[in-house]
């Protein structure tokens, strides 16, 4: 089974700090993503990258960055975090273009 | 803009009824449309649905797409109080595109 995991399940931050979000996958998946999920807003694009060092702006890139440095490992970076940047973010990850995607448990952040 | 549309966006059932959520979707060069249930934290796959007119069924789950009317609908039979869970619906669409688009999901929950 494809195991996806986020580093913290909640995270409280204060305004203007520096949140990294972990996630790792133990599958050799090519692509992962970061998605954001709000309530009436369902699930939104982050970031994704389909390849160590590559990554590609999704619909809502603005106030985040990513990081691929190794394949199993895809990181969210909130530079400077905002108190609309209060949600639930998922990371997910798949074989290859066909294949579905595979979520994390999520990573519930609150900036207060 | 592409857009997927999932109705009702909440239910409210007894167990043993049937239940039929319904996903519309516009989207250019359409590629397959994705299930997933989400409980409390990771969705979970269920079905990917890339042809007209072919049933996916796992257990009491099953699945349709209809490529001409541009929807897809997810049927419950006999619900059990566990299949309480927002079911989403994702769009993949053809090209070199990974994004998935997601619909806002359906609320389902099933009363003893």
């Amino acid at each position: 089974d494809v195991k996806v995991t986020q580093s913290s399940r909640y995270l409280v931050k204060r305004t203007g700090e520096k949140v990294f979000l972990e996630c790792v996958q133990d599958m050799d998946h090519e692509n992962m993503f970061w998605y954001r999920q709000d309530p009436g807003l369902g699930l939104r694009l982050i970031y994704f990258s389909y390849d160590v060092k590559m990554k590609e702006k999704g619909d809502i890139p603005e106030g985040y960055s990513v990081s691929r440095e190794k394949k199993e490992r895809f990181s969210l970076i909130l530079e400077s975090a905002s108190t609309n940047q209060t949600s639930m973010y998922l990371c997910a990850s798949s074989q290859d273009y066909n294949s579905p995607l595979h979520f994390g448990n999520g990573t519930r952040l609150t900036v207060t | 803009e592409d857009k997927v549309v999932q109705s009702p966006l909440s239910l409210v059932v007894h167990e043993g009824d049937t239940v039929t959520l319904n996903c519309s979707y516009e989207v250019t060069n359409f590629r397959n449309l994705l299930w997933y249930k989400q409980e409390k934290k990771a969705p979970t796959f269920l079905f990917m649905l890339t042809s007209s007119g072919i049933e996916k069924k796992s257990g009491r789950l099953s699945s349709i797409l209809d490529k001409k009317e541009l929807f897809s609908i997810l049927n419950i039979t006999a619900t059990q109080t566990g299949d309480s869970a927002i079911y989403l619906c994702a769009v993949k669409l053809g090209g070199s595109n990974y994004k998935l688009t997601f619909g806002k999901g359906t609320l389902l929950t099933v009363n003893p």
